[in-house]
């Protein structure tokens, strides 16, 4: 257990449904992160939060939405995804951005049908 | 970018073997790191290892940095099947940017 829970663990969408993915952390860090991981691809970083406020946006196309209320929750809004949208989205954390360790949560499985 | 460029690409060695992994990088850094992802999992940290450092132990892992050739290995000693995962190396310099490469897939068989 990494400290890092993610939630849900697999889900099946439509290309017109919305959906959320939600990452908790339980480690009193300061950044969060999302990273999309395709097959035979490199983990590519889509968004960092520093403190609440977003620090990079990787150009991530605007049907991913992220949301960080507070320095321990942080969501991925989905809609109008498509079919290439399929991947595993990993959530990881930081005691702050750029800081040396990583800590990842056992990421969201998204099929897009 | 600070992404790290993992070698070889797929290893697949028996079970009591050593196995080791390459990462090369452009630019300067502030520390390397090392990660293991097992199928379908979130990555877990290894090891750390900053610059001015050229030697790092933790248990069965050994990871060298040669930053006059912009390179680090990853050695694991005596293999196990339970070290069958995917390893990858990233950095920390300018830009606290951290990204990855494709990764080492690495098969441990009995």
């Amino acid at each position: 257990e990494t400290g890092v829970t993610q939630t849900p663990r697999h889900l099946v969408m439509g290309m017109t449904n919305k959906k959320s993915l939600k990452c908790e952390q339980h480690l009193g860090h300061n950044a969060m992160y999302w990273y999309k991981q395709s097959a035979k691809k490199p983990l590519e970083l889509m968004f960092v939060y520093n403190f609440k406020e977003q620090t990079e946006n990787n150009s991530v196309p605007s049907r991913f939405s992220p949301e960080c209320p507070n320095s321990s929750h942080l969501f991925l809004h989905l809609h109008t995804l498509q079919p290439e949208d399929s991947a595993l989205y990993l959530c990881a954390s930081s005691q702050e951005q750029g800081w040396e360790k990583l800590f990842f949560g056992s990421g969201t499985q998204l099929s897009v049908l | 970018s600070q992404q790290g460029e993992e070698d070889p690409q797929a290893l697949s060695i028996q079970e009591g073997e050593n196995a080791t992994m390459n990462c090369s990088y452009k630019t300067s850094i502030n520390n390397l790191q090392w990660y293991r992802q097992n199928s379908g999992r979130g990555l877990v940290h290894l090891i750390l290892i900053r610059s001015n450092e050229r030697e790092k132990h933790s248990g069965r892992l050994r990871v060298t940095l040669d930053t006059s050739k912009k390179s680090s290995s990853l050695l694991i000693t005596a293999s196990r099947a339970a070290d069958t995962a995917s390893y990858f190396c990233t950095r920390t310099g300018g830009g606290n940017k951290l990204t990855f490469g494709t990764g080492t897939q690495l098969k441990v068989e009995l």
